[in-house]
């Protein structure tokens, strides 16, 4: 099955800094690359999510980029706020059907954000 | 649009004990998943239910977890007997439609802890 290894696994930046956490994947099939994002105690919130026929996509302070022939993909935060601090999830699927469907996660990073 | 509902919220039980979660999907999504999440882990999923069949179930121990949806909508996950390892936070998610939106969302969760 899939493996996908997450860095790092803390992080700390000063409020205004960038905030990259990165990601590989094992299985070149895989073709969907969601990140989710988990504040203590609640549930996982997907923020941005990104498929294979693009190599980047962006949502205003937020960025993810993806190099298929490498097998990795990055989360890009610019401008952080407090508010962003929270454990980041990556996840790599193939998108559908029976177990190709199934979502591996990473161990997650927790970034902080100090004021 | 309400979220995934997921009940109990927390659960405490002593081993040997059976326990049974119930996660109501967010309205129109036919498929539904089962997660496991370890302290400091991403996600596991134990389950995938497309409407009433379970299509991915391989990651889901058999000897003492069930789980079933009966009428396509509602879930059950079960455990009997509870074992220490399985204390853990069990998270529910649905989407659309595998094969028109790959989107997952997630439910609260329900914090399991086994003494």
């Amino acid at each position: 099955g899939e493996n996908v290894e997450q860095h790092p696994s803390t992080l700390s930046v000063q409020e205004g800094d960038s905030a990259v956490i990165k990601c590989t994947y094992s299985d070149s099939a895989s073709n969907y690359f969601p990140w989710y994002k988990q504040e203590l105690g609640k549930r996982p919130q997907l923020i941005i999510d990104i498929r294979s026929n693009v190599g980047e996509k962006k949502d205003q302070r937020i960025a993810v980029t993806l190099n298929k022939t490498a097998k990795h993909f990055s989360l890009h935060i610019t401008e952080t706020q407090p508010e962003d601090s929270a454990v980041y999830f990556c996840a790599a699927s193939r998108g559908r059907g029976s177990t190709l469907g199934r979502l591996y996660f990473g161990r997650g990073t927790q970034l902080t954000v100090w004021p | 649009e309400a979220g995934v509902v997921q009940s109990p919220r927390y659960k405490i039980i002593e081993k040997k004990q059976p326990v049974a979660f119930w996660c109501n999907p967010i309205s129109g999504h036919n498929t539904l998943y089962w997660y496991r999440q370890n302290l400091g882990q991403g996600p596991e999923l134990l389950i995938r239910y497309e409407n009433e069949e379970a299509v991915d179930d391989s990651q889901l121990p058999k000897d003492r977890f069930s789980a079933e949806r009966l009428k396509g909508v509602d879930s059950t996950l079960k455990i009997q007997p509870a074992e220490l390892g399985d204390s853990a936070v069990y998270l529910c998610a649905s989407s659309l439609d595998e094969y028109l939106s790959y989107e997952q969302y997630f439910g609260p969760g329900t914090r399991l802890t086994v003494t």
